[in-house]
């Protein structure tokens, strides 16, 4: 049983465009919720994260937006560029425990 | 600062037999996790080391993996013996003390069991 879906699998968008990744959760505890980007023959990295309290979060090109009563949170990446092709991890954690749920990922490829 | 290293970075091994893996975290980080990805699947969690102390190992699959952090440094996973469906990528990572910090990972380790 999946805590964290994730959708789509893949996507290829043109340079400029807006990708947007889309993440579901169940459990109602999860009250941190990241987003990774992970390059080839590297490890995940965080990119930005959120909580339950703010609906909206951007930290440059990135915007987090999040609905705490859909149960439902999305990564979108604006200007696109081709640097940010790459495998795109949501995540959520709980209060007061330190493991990360992951979705199933997502490969981002933009082109030129 | 030096990231999360992980050692090997790929193996090959045959069922049955045993393989170590080896996780160096950021130095001053009392956390450490192993999670692992099975291909196309998500990462999962494994277990979670405070200093030398297991906090939590819900995640390790079954009694063929065995993880160790002597003197809350570095970290080793044993499989033993290994089966056909431990293939994946195993990934470290390192966090401060403290609830909510940033979980920085290793590049991971690429298992194959034939």
């Amino acid at each position: 049983q999946q805590q964290v879906k994730q959708s789509p699998q893949s996507l290829i968008v043109q340079k400029g465009g807006i990708p947007i990744i889309n993440c579901a959760y169940e459990n109602t505890a999860f009250d941190y919720f990241p987003w990774y980007q992970q390059f080839p023959g590297k490890g995940p990295a965080l990119l930005i994260a959120i909580r339950p309290d703010v609906s909206e979060k951007k930290e440059g090109r990135f915007t987090i937006s999040f609905n705490k009563s859909a149960k439902q949170f999305s990564l979108h990446i604006m200007d696109s560029q081709p640097g940010d092709s790459a495998t795109y991890f949501c995540a959520a954690k709980s209060f007061g425990n330190e493991k990360l749920t992951f979705g199933t990922g997502t490969r981002l490829t933009i082109i030129p | 600062e030096a990231g999360v290293t992980q050692f090997p970075s790929h193996s090959v091994i045959e069922k049955g037999q045993t393989v170590t893996l080896r996780c160096d975290p950021i130095s001053g980080h009392d956390n450490l996790y192993w999670y692992r990805r099975v291909m196309g699947k998500e990462i999962k969690f494994l277990l979670h080391f405070v200093k030398e102390s297991k906090q939590d190992e819900s995640g390790m699959p079954n009694n063929r993996f065995l993880a160790e952090r002597t003197g809350g440094t570095y970290s080793t996973l044993k499989v033993q013996p290994a089966e056909l469906e431990d293939s994946g990528v195993y990934f470290c990572a390192s966090s401060r003390r403290g609830r909510g910090e940033t979980q920085y990972f290793g590049p991971g380790t690429r298992l194959l069991v034939l």
